[in-house]
This record gives structure tokens, sequence and C-alpha cells, in this order.
């Protein structure tokens, strides 16, 4: 079965500093990627996803993530963080076959310090 | 834009209550999903429909049953509620995939969640 580890459930940076979110998953077959931000109280919404079209996908808000094949990764980054950044992050993997829903890793929770 | 809504952010019920949670997506839809998200854990897949009265079990099913009357609405049910689901509950759509499975196809959009307690 297709899983999604995300490393570290915390994360804490500094204004201005480099985010780094990691995320990999297994599969024998590359999959359908995405990094999903959750707000509090809030829904889940899409930051960017993976379809095969390119290795190094950007999505809102300065976030991108590079989808590596070798390493099973699909880590996802932000060259300086900024306050608002503060949320939970989610990556998830859709496989084209088996079954229609995504299967989510445990969140990783991003703190931004001033 | 894709919306999808959800009856109450905020709900608080009893044990051994029937509750509804429902569910309305405004995009034509054929996929609907519930799930549930604790601390830790993530977002944990309840049921999906993939159709009129069509649904399929997720990873934890038990305690929950599901109805999709109508295309565009999908609800979860709470047969007899217990403390251990008190959770957050978000409900999701997708379309199906297009004839040139498109990039788009397996995007799931989601509403804003209820937040169920269980006193």
């Amino acid at each position: 079965a297709q899983s999604v580890t995300q490393l570290g459930s915390h994360v804490s940076v500094s204004e201005g500093a480099l985010v780094l979110l990691r995320c990999n998953y297994s599969s024998s077959v590359p999959p359908y990627l995405f990094w999903y931000v959750q707000y509090p109280n809030q829904g889940l919404q899409l930051l960017l996803k993976y379809t095969s079209a390119a290795t190094l996908v950007k999505g809102i808000n300065g976030f991108e993530a590079e989808f590596k094949k070798s390493e099973t990764s699909f880590h996802l980054t932000k060259p300086s963080a900024h306050m608002s950044d503060a949320a939970e992050y989610f990556c998830a993997v859709h496989k084209y076959t088996g079954r229609r829903a995504l299967t989510f890793g445990s969140g990783t929770r991003l703190q931004v310090q001033p | 834009d894709v919306k999808v809504t959800q009856s109450s952010r905020y709900l608080v019920k009893r044990t051994g209550e029937k509750v509804f949670l429902e569910c309305v997506q405004d995009m034509d839809h054929e996929n609907m999903f519930w799930y549930r998200q604790d601390p830790g854990l993530g977002l944990r897949l309840i049921y999906f429909s993939y159709d009129v009265k069509m649904k399929e079990k997720g990873d934890i099913p038990e305690g929950y049953s599901v109805s999709r009357e109508k295309k565009e609405r999908f609800s979860l049910i709470l047969e007899s509620a217990s403390t251990n689901q008190t959770s957050m509950y978000l409900c999701a759509s997708r379309p199906n995939p297009g004839l040139a499975g498109g990039e788009s196809s397996y995007e799931q959009y989601f509403g804003p969640g209820t937040r169920l307690t269980v006193t």
C-alpha cells in the first residue's frame, strides 16, 4: 500500500529564513503528489501539485517542491518565511491506479518566529 | 471557483445521539469524500462516494455511515455518537478524470470543516 511520510511534526523557523518541509512517498509507480496548507480553523487549500509535467513545481505564496524519483521525495521549500506562513502543511499522494482518494501524511506544523 | 460547504462549523452532541454532518458541492463533481482529522494522525478517510447512491469504505468506517441521494450532497452519519468520535471532520470533492487525464484530475477541494465535540 502506498504511504506518505512527513518528517517532523513541528518545524520552527525565523522570519526570512528558508522553509523546508519533508515528504517521502512509497510507490513503485510515480504518483500524483500534492501539498496542502491548513490555516487555523479552516479547511485544506491546495498549495501545489505534481502530475509528471515538470519535476520542479511552483505553487502559491512563493512555495515550490521538487519531485525526486530516485529519493522518492517531494519536499516543500520557500526561500524566505513570512509570519503568514504559519500553518499546518500536509503532503498527499494519489496513485493513478487504485483507490480514488488521496492518502495524507500526518502533517507538519510550521511556526515562524519574528 | 469550486465551493464545498459544510452545514456546521462547530457542533456539540451528547453520547448516544444520532449525528448528521452535511456536505454540499456546487461543481457537479462525481466523487465526494469524508475525512476525520486528529492531531498527529493527519487526515484519515472514512467513506467516499463515486456516484449517487454509490459508496465505498475508507480506512476507518467503523461507527459511521453515509448517504448520497443527490449528486451535490454527501452526508456523514454517526448512528450513536461516542466520545472517541470527537474530531474535526472534513468533506472534499473532485471530478472524474477527463478523457485526456488532465492535470487537475485528482485534486480534491475541501470544505471548511466541522469540529464535532461529543460529551
